[in-house]
């Protein structure tokens, strides 16, 4: 099955700094590649996604790379604020007819110091 | 947040006690699914239906059972609760088609004594 690695487990930046988070997959059949964000106490929230035929993708802050040959994506968020705070997850989607599933990384908690 | 609930949201039980959680949502999603969340394991799959009566195991189905007899709900037992599926149980719901984003639910928090 697909199996998704994700650096590091912990990130801390000084506001305003950048911050970048990476994943790589093993199954070259995987073709979506959403990212959660997650704070302390509440539920997982899609914050971007990017399908395989896409190299990046930006939203605002926050943009991901997809390099296909290499199986891996990052999730890249700029000018940092003390409410970016939180962990991210990467995942990548494994489908085919009745069978959609995602797989998660470990998750990276993003600490931004004011 | 897409409608979907979670109940109870915290429980606590005793070894050996079966426990049932229930999702529920309005979406009319095809795909829902359980997972669990412990510290440095991320959300690992426990099962997850693809339709009603349709149900499929994750990575982490043993000692675990579910059941779909309606689309918009989504149960998971544990037939006979062990402290090591002490756990945030989180629910998600998925129109299933690639590229769909899983909307989570509140989640659950289990404490198994």
């Amino acid at each position: 099955g697909e199996n998704v690695e994700q650096h590091p487990s912990t990130l801390s930046v000084q506001e305003g700094d950048s911050a970048v988070i990476k994943c790589t997959y093993s199954d070259s059949a995987s073709n979506y590649f959403p990212w959660y964000k997650q704070e302390l106490g509440k539920r997982p929230q899609l914050i971007i996604d990017i399908r395989s035929n896409v190299g990046e993708k930006k939203d605002q802050r926050i943009a991901v790379t997809l390099n296909k040959t290499a199986k891996h994506f990052s999730l890249h968020i700029t000018e940092t604020q003390p409410e970016d705070s939180a962990v991210y997850f990467c995942a990548a989607s494994t489908a085919g007819g009745s069978n959609y599933k995602l797989t998660f990384g470990k998750g990276t908690l993003l600490t931004v110091n004011p | 947040d897409a409608g979907i609930t979670q109940s109870p949201r915290h429980k606590v039980t005793e070894t050996g006690t079966p426990v049932t959680l229930r999702c529920h949502q309005t979406e009319n999603h095809r795909y829902m699914y359980w997972y669990r969340q412990d510290p440095g394991h991320g959300l690992r799959l426990i099962h997850y239906s693809y339709g009603v009566k349709d149900t499929d195991k994750g990575e982490v189905s043993d000692g675990y059972s579910v059941s779909r007899s309606k689309t918009e709900d989504f149960l998971l037992t544990l037939e006979s609760a062990t402290s090591s599926q002490t756990s945030v149980y989180f629910c998600a719901i998925s129109e299933g088609m690639v590229g769909d984003t899983q909307y989570f639910g509140p989640g659950t928090r289990l404490t198994v004594l």
